[in-house]
């Protein structure tokens, strides 16, 4: 089976802009999570999508957002963007139900200037 | 929100060494998850321990889901140089289905 994949892999926006992520799971995986990673706040849940639905959200501002598409592919959007968001963007799936085991991408390597 | 706290931070050892790591947490965990992340990419699940008291291997790999559900520990023996890279543990905490993540183990291997 194919793994988790992101797309883009870097991304360089600037202050203010808005950003669109985008990641497709395992086959077969109908949960989505995403996770923002920075060297001082390490893995932070985003939130999770599950059958086109958000079951879960983290402790971030409305700014960020994302949707679940009806072949389970994921896309997180970030608007107005800070110099903060700079960070690696990590999409991970699994089956969903009572499974925990979450399988990641690669990650979107965002750079906001 | 919750924290899990690894430990230690870093680790430089030699190669063909033995590894031991840690992770705590102040609350109960019901699942245990070991992940590896490389540099430039995502992390790898490694482990994942559902039960306390429960022994998990993988390879040179070995898990343990702690008794008192607020511990977990990994251990790798006779360790190569590609075990080099930052291992994390995480659970789902408050029955969310996001996963709380330490801060990592940084391996690092001395040839």
């Amino acid at each position: 089976k194919a793994g988790v994949t992101q797309t883009p892999r870097y991304l360089i926006k600037t202050r203010g802009q808005q950003v669109t992520l985008s990641c497709s799971p395992i086959s077969g995986h109908r949960s989505v999570s995403w996770y923002q990673q920075t060297p001082g706040q390490g893995l932070q849940f985003l939130f999770e999508y599950f059958s086109e639905t958000q079951r879960n959200k983290g402790n971030f501002p409305g700014r960020f957002s994302g949707r679940q598409f009806s072949n389970s592919r994921s896309e997180m959007n970030v608007s107005t963007l800070e110099l903060g968001d700079s960070a690696l963007y990590l999409c991970a799936s699994s089956i969903g139900g009572s499974s925990y085991e979450q399988y990641f991408g690669p990650g979107t390597r965002l750079t906001v200037t | 929100g919750q924290q899990l706290n690894q430990s230690p931070q870093s680790m430089f050892i030699q190669e063909g060494e033995d590894v031991s790591m840690n992770c705590t947490s102040s609350s109960i965990f019901n699942t245990w998850l070991w992940y590896k992340q490389d540099p430039g990419e995502g992390p790898v699940l490694l482990i994942a321990l559902y039960k306390a008291g429960e022994l998990t291997s993988n390879g040179r790999l070995t898990a343990q889901f702690g008794i008192t559900r607020k511990d977990s520990f990994l251990n790798i023996s006779a360790s190569i140089p590609s075990d080099v890279g930052i291992y994390f543990c995480a659970g789902p905490w408050g029955g969310a289905d996001g996963l709380t993540f330490g801060k990592g183990t940084h391996l690092i291997i001395q040839p």
